[in-house]
C-alpha cells in the first residue's frame, strides 16, 4: 500500500525558473511532512519539514505548502540552479512514530 | 563531526549465501534506522532501535533478515540465504533519540547485488 503518492517522476526546469514537487497522503494520522534531496551516491539529507499546524514553510529558495483538507503538500524551489539537480523526496510520520514513510522520487534536473 | 558511516559501501554475493551490512551511527545518537531503497524508488524502513533494542521491526520483509545493535552503538544487517530480489541499497540513518520532530541523518548507503 503506497501511502505517500508523489508526482511529478521526473522535472526538467530552466536555470532561474520554479520547481514544483507534489505529495499527496492518505494516512490521517500523519503529522510530520519533511522533504528530502538526494544525489547519487549518496544518502537523502533533509531539506525542510512541516507539520499540519501551519499552511507553509519557507527556508530561503525552498517552502512547503500544505493543505491539511486535501491530504496535500507540495515543495517549491524558487530560482532553480543547476546544483539543485538531484532526486527529491516526500516522506511522512505518524504522530510519536519514528519510522518515516517515502514517496517514490522526483528526479530534477535544473538546465542552463 | 564524523556523519553516518557504512560498510561496505558495495557487496556482490551469490545466491544462497549470507551477508553482514555494518552502520556506525553518529556519535551520542540513540536511535538506529534501516531502510531499503530499490532502483528508482523512495527508502522503505525496515527497523528502528531505540538503544540496544529493537523497538519496531516491522518493516523486515521476513525471517531471512535480521538486525542487532548489542552495545547501543554500530549496527548490524544480516540476511541469510540471499534472493536475487534482495538485491537494493541499504541505508542506515541515525537520530538523537526517537519521535518528535528529530532529524534521521543518513549515510551513503550500502549497495547489495545478489547474483
Amino acid at each position: 500500500q503506497q501511502q505517500v503518492k508523489q508526482s511529478p517522476q521526473s522535472l526538467i526546469v530552466q536555470k532561474g525558473g520554479i520547481s514544483i514537487i507534489n505529495c499527496a497522503y492518505e494516512n490521517t494520522a500523519f503529522d510530520y511532512f519533511p522533504w528530502y534531496q538526494q544525489f547519487p551516491g549518496k544518502g537523502p539529507a533533509l531539506l525542510i519539514a512541516i507539520r499540519p499546524d501551519v499552511s507553509e514553510k519557507k527556508e530561503g529558495r525552498f517552502t512547503i505548502s500544505f493543505n491539511k483538507s486535501a491530504k496535500q503538500f507540495s515543495l517549491h524551489i524558487m530560482d532553480s540552479q543547476p546544483g539543485d539537480s538531484a532526486t527529491y523526496f516526500c516522506a511522512a510520520r505518524t504522530g510519536g512514530g519514528n519510522k518515516l514513510t517515502f514517496g517514490t522520487g522526483t528526479q530534477l534536473k535544473v538546465e542552463l | 563531526g564524523a556523519g553516518v558511516s557504512q560498510t561496505p559501501s558495495n557487496k556482490v554475493t551469490e545466491k544462497g549465501k549470507y551477508v553482514e551490512l555494518r552502520c556506525d551511527p553518529i556519535s551520542g545518537h540513540t536511535a538506529l534506522y534501516w531502510y531499503r531503497q530499490s532502483l528508482g524508488q523512495g527508502p522503505e524502513f525496515l527497523i528502528y532501535f531505540q538503544g540496544t533494542g529493537a523497538a519496531d521491526d516491522s518493516g523486515l520483509p521476513n525471517d531471512r533478515f535480521f538486525a542487532v545493535r548489542p552495545e547501543g552503538s554500530v549496527s548490524t544487517l544480516k540476511i541469510q540465504r540471499t534472493e536475487r530480489g534482495d538485491s537494493a541499497v541499504y541505508l542506515c540513518a541515525s537520530s538523537l533519540w526517537s519521535g518528535g520532530n528529530n532529524e534521521q541523518f543518513f549515510g551513503p548507503g550500502t549497495r547489495l547485488t545478489v547474483l
